[in-house]
């Protein structure tokens, strides 16, 4: 089937701008990971949910980042007046959600903020 | 809170070489899985194996096989006869049972013809 879809690919704002990220998971699967990824450095968990609700939001680096799942398939990472030291790799990753299970990514959203 | 160490930041070997890519990583939990990952140039992350830590033996996989020791907190992996194809950054991932990886910062790999 069809894998981790995020859009858009890329994304160019102004600093002070709202953006949204958007992740379609993998069909059925019932945990969704968002992750950020700055050159050079490996994944940075930001959040996770299990259905619609977030299990563990303890990445999220401050109020201005927010992330919802309403029906317990697609997300979307909100981030509120943008900073350029939001700009990253933004990578949304699924799992069948028993323990153990290995994540799926997509190939993120490459956000740069000038 | 859990953290990983790749001490190798690049490592560059010729194709048909074996090699070996270290991790330690530190966690407060007494079970947990370990993973391995792939970023190739392309960028997608991609699975590559997967340990639980209760389970000490170590496996292999078609060329890729891996060691994994508990009482060191050490999980590597090896590729043998590597190919160009195998060129990517590799990062080492424990997953916690409450649903949480943590990755390192990764090894590059470079194999050249």
């Amino acid at each position: 089937g069809a894998g981790v879809s995020q859009t858009p690919s890329n994304k160019v704002t102004e600093k002070g701008k709202y953006v949204e990220l958007r992740c379609d998971p993998i069909s059925g699967h019932t945990a969704l990971y968002w992750y950020r990824q700055s050159l050079g450095q490996g994944p940075e968990f930001l959040i996770y949910f299990q259905g619609t609700g977030a299990a563990d939001d303890s990445g999220l680096p401050n109020d201005r980042f927010f992330a919802v799942r309403p029906e317990g398939s697609v997300s979307t990472l909100k981030i509120q007046r943008t900073e350029r030291g939001d700009s990253a790799v933004y990578l949304c990753a699924s799992s069948g959600g028993t323990v153990g299970s290995p994540l799926h990514f997509g190939n993120g959203t490459r956000l740069t903020v000038t | 809170a859990q953290k990983v160490t790749q001490a190798q930041t690049e490592i560059s070997v010729v194709e048909k070489e074996d090699v070996t890519l270290d991790c330690v990583y530190e966690t407060r939990d007494t079970t947990y899985y370990l993973f391995w990952y792939k970023q190739p140039p392309s960028g997608e992350l991609v699975f590559l194996i997967r340990r639980n830590s209760f389970d000490e033996q170590n496996e292999i996989s078609g060329r890729y096989s891996w060691n994994f020791q508990k009482s060191t907190s050490s999980f590597n992996f090896t590729i043998t006869a590597s190919q160009v194809v195998d060129s990517a950054v590799y990062f080492c991932a424990p997953h916690t049972n409450a649903g949480k990886s943590t990755f390192g910062d990764g090894t590059t790999l470079t194999v050249k013809p």
